[in-house]
């Protein structure tokens, strides 16, 4: 089982706003990388350290309390819809963990 | 710009070893900072981290899968390979290699270059 804790759907309507989490007690003290994957493809990172890489738009961004972190899409369009997954370390933070991803529909 | 390309058969026999190899182009897996990962997603199901490399041949692994993986880098071929010993059909999945930050300081980590992944079936 995974240390990373995501909801398996989340729905938003077109143009609205949207909060995916992610949860895990290794998120007190590291930070959540996000992907997104579209089906076919492979996970596109969207988010580390709550900073967006070159190229992603920036109605992506990312915030963290406590042991949550969240990805959110301000705005969204209907090619944001595709499935999320978080990434950090594990609590003794020496290992890799992903989320069990969390299936984003654009209404 | 940086591309990785999983290379490697598509079938293998049961209890036998899965064998993949990721080139890099664009980029030097001697680039210091970075590891160079292995991540694999069965079908229909979520990601899951297999073991990273470290150009020096530092290597760390999912403790899951930890008694049969092997990760080896070449620097003289810019590549870097995944063993996985004594498959089984839970094994099927795609299999992606990436390029792997870890910044200890931040307590981060994450992989921000992907290949397009290559489906490895376990099957008789």
């Amino acid at each position: 089982s995974s240390e990373l804790t995501q909801d398996p759907a989340v729905s938003v309507a077109l143009g609205q706003t949207v909060r995916i989490t992610c949860q895990g007690d290794s998120l007190r003290n590291n930070y959540a990388s996000w992907y997104q994957q579209k089906p076919g493809q492979a996970p596109v990172l969207v988010i580390y350290e709550n900073n967006r890489p070159s190229g992603i738009p920036d109605r992506f961004s990312g915030s963290s309390s406590r042991n949550t972190a969240s990805l959110i899409i301000t705005g969204a369009q209907a090619q944001d819809e595709a499935d999320y997954y978080c990434n950090s370390r594990d609590s003794s933070g020496n290992l890799v963990v992903f989320g069990g991803g969390t299936k984003l529909t654009v209404l | 710009q940086l591309q990785l390309q999983e290379s490697g058969p598509g079938l293998v026999k049961p209890s036998e070893t899965l064998s993949l190899t990721c080139a890099v182009s664009g980029g030097s897996i001697s680039s210091s900072n970075y590891y160079w990962g292995w991540v694999r997603q069965p079908p229909g199901k979520g990601l899951e981290w297999i073991g990273s490399v470290y150009d020096r041949g530092h290597t760390y692994q999912n403790p899951s899968l930890k008694s049969r993986v092997t990760i080896s880098v070449d620097t003289s071929k810019n590549q870097f390979s995944l063993r996985l010993s004594s498959v089984t059909a839970a094994d099927t999945a795609v299999y992606y290699c990436a390029r792997h930050l870890v910044n200890v300081e931040k307590s981060s980590t994450f992989f921000d270059s992907w290949g397009q992944g290559t489906l490895v079936t376990v099957s008789s």
